[in-house]
């Protein structure tokens, strides 16, 4: 079936514009999370959907950074007045919370530059 | 605050060679993952351990879950270059994954 998709794969933005990122999740996954990797280290959390709601935000880094969730399905990660530091690898990943695994299925990313 | 220390950072080897990879916290999780990674894609899950003292075989590749399930390791054994790429850590506590500072690994041929 299909897998996590995220579109664009590549952004290039002006410092102060502002940025939508989008993770289309696999089908019936009803947790969906969102990472910022940079410089291809590990992963670092942002934020977790459990359907259209998010009991946790704890990892965004500023109140410029926002996501939301519709139809416990697509999601989008909204950055406002990007920062240099903003650039990076921003991944979206999603699993169904079954069992005692906790599998997580991961898109290829959109790598965001902030010139 | 990193939680999951990765050893080493970075690791270049020649083919035929063995290796072993270390995750380690001073945390308990309930499971822990282990995925590769390659240049423009998302990390792909190898194995995921659930008991402590639990030993996976994949092929070449050997995943331990310490005693405590607080540390886990990678070995390799005859690494080929398609081996190559970031190894990752990941450790479940609930619904939350924390991710390891990441291994580079290089196999040369």
């Amino acid at each position: 079936g299909a897998g996590v998709s995220q579109s664009p794969s590549n952004k290039v933005t002006e410092k102060g514009k502002d940025v939508e990122l989008r993770c289309d999740p696999i089908s019936g996954h009803t947790a969906l999370y969102w990472y910022r990797q940079s410089l291809g280290q590990g992963l670092e959390f942002l934020i977790y959907f459990q359907g259209n709601s998010a009991p946790d935000k704890s990892g965004l880094p500023s109140d410029r950074f926002s996501a939301e969730r519709t139809g416990g399905s697509v999601s989008t990660l909204t950055i406002q007045r990007t920062q240099q530091e903003d650039s990076a690898v921003y991944l979206c990943a999603s699993n169904s919370i079954g069992g005692t695994s906790y599998e997580q299925y991961f898109g290829p990313g959109t790598r965001l530059t902030v010139t | 605050t990193q939680l999951l220390e990765q050893s080493p950072q970075f690791l270049s080897i020649q083919e035929g060679e063995n290796l072993t990879v270390y995750c380690n916290s001073s945390s308990v999780f309930s499971s822990l993952q282990w995925y590769r990674q390659e240049p423009g894609e998302g990390p792909v899950l190898l194995v995921t351990v659930v008991t402590g003292g639990e030993v996976k075989k994949l092929k070449r590749l050997t995943f331990q879950f310490g005693d405590a399930r607080k540390d886990s390791s990678l070995h390799i054994t005859a690494a080929q270059p398609g081996d190559t790429g970031l190894y990752l850590c990941a450790g479940a506590r609930a619904y939350k994954y924390i991710f390891g500072t990441g291994t580079r690994l290089k196999v040369l041929a």
